[in-house]
């Protein structure tokens, strides 16, 4: 079985300029998460996506960031402007459905903003 | 909102000593879930504990979920070099949100 697939792996801009990350999550799986990890910190819980849908972005910055999920599969996160303080790594998760089931996680895409 | 603690943040034994990490929820869980994160990885799947009062058993690992689904434990016996990591709880609330805690880094000296 595929796992989650992100890319890119790496990623350094400069700040105010703007990244975009891409998830494929596993087949069939319907819920899809973002987390922003801080160094030396647990994840963090940006978007929830139930198919295409948004469950929960209580936690994202909408002023910058924004994500989307078409189609219920792929799904891409973008931060316009970046800022320093946005460094950290970004790892996307599937799970069948929701949180009653075990989240499967991808590599994640490490951002430095300098 | 809800929010996820775990102590110790980090804990260094001796390859062969036991260690446990506790996780404590400012709000009463549907479910937890414990994850192992290796240094430069990303977070891995251990257990899902759903029943108050629960105790499951992974080989040398043992989790446990309190009585009143607001704590839970990790304790693993005779730590090997293989268990460095980061384990974090991950609780879920009964609007299914998942809320990670900080964390606890373990260190296995050989």
């Amino acid at each position: 079985e595929a796992g989650v697939a992100q890319s890119p792996r790496y990623k350094i801009i400069e700040k105010r300029q703007s990244v975009a990350f891409w998830c494929n999550p596993i087949s069939g799986h319907a819920t899809l998460y973002w987390y922003q990890q801080i160094l030396g910190q647990g994840p963090k819980l940006l978007i929830q996506f139930q198919n295409n849908g948004v469950v929960d972005d209580s936690q994202l910055p909408k002023d910058r960031f924004s994500a989307e999920r078409l189609k219920g599969v792929d799904s891409t996160l973008k931060i316009q402007p970046a800022k320093l303080e946005d460094s950290a790594v970004y790892l996307c998760a599937s799970s069948l459905t929701g949180a009653v089931a075990e989240a499967f996680f991808g590599q994640g895409t490490r951002l430095t903003v300098v | 909102g809800q929010q996820v603690m775990q102590i110790p943040q980090y804990q260094h034994v001796q390859e062969g000593e036991d260690f446990t990490t506790y996780c404590n929820s400012s709000t009463t869980l549907s479910n937890i879930q414990w994850y192992k994160q290796r240094p430069g990885g990303h977070p891995v799947f251990l257990i899902q504990l759903v029943k108050s009062g629960e105790v499951k058993k992974q080989k040398r690992l043992t989790f446990q979920f309190g009585e009143a689904k607001k704590n839970s434990s990790l304790h693993i016996t005779a730590t090997q070099t293989t268990d460095v990591g980061t384990y974090f709880c991950a609780g879920v609330n009964y609007g299914q949100n998942f809320v990670f805690g900080p964390g606890t880094r373990l260190s296995v000296l050989p």
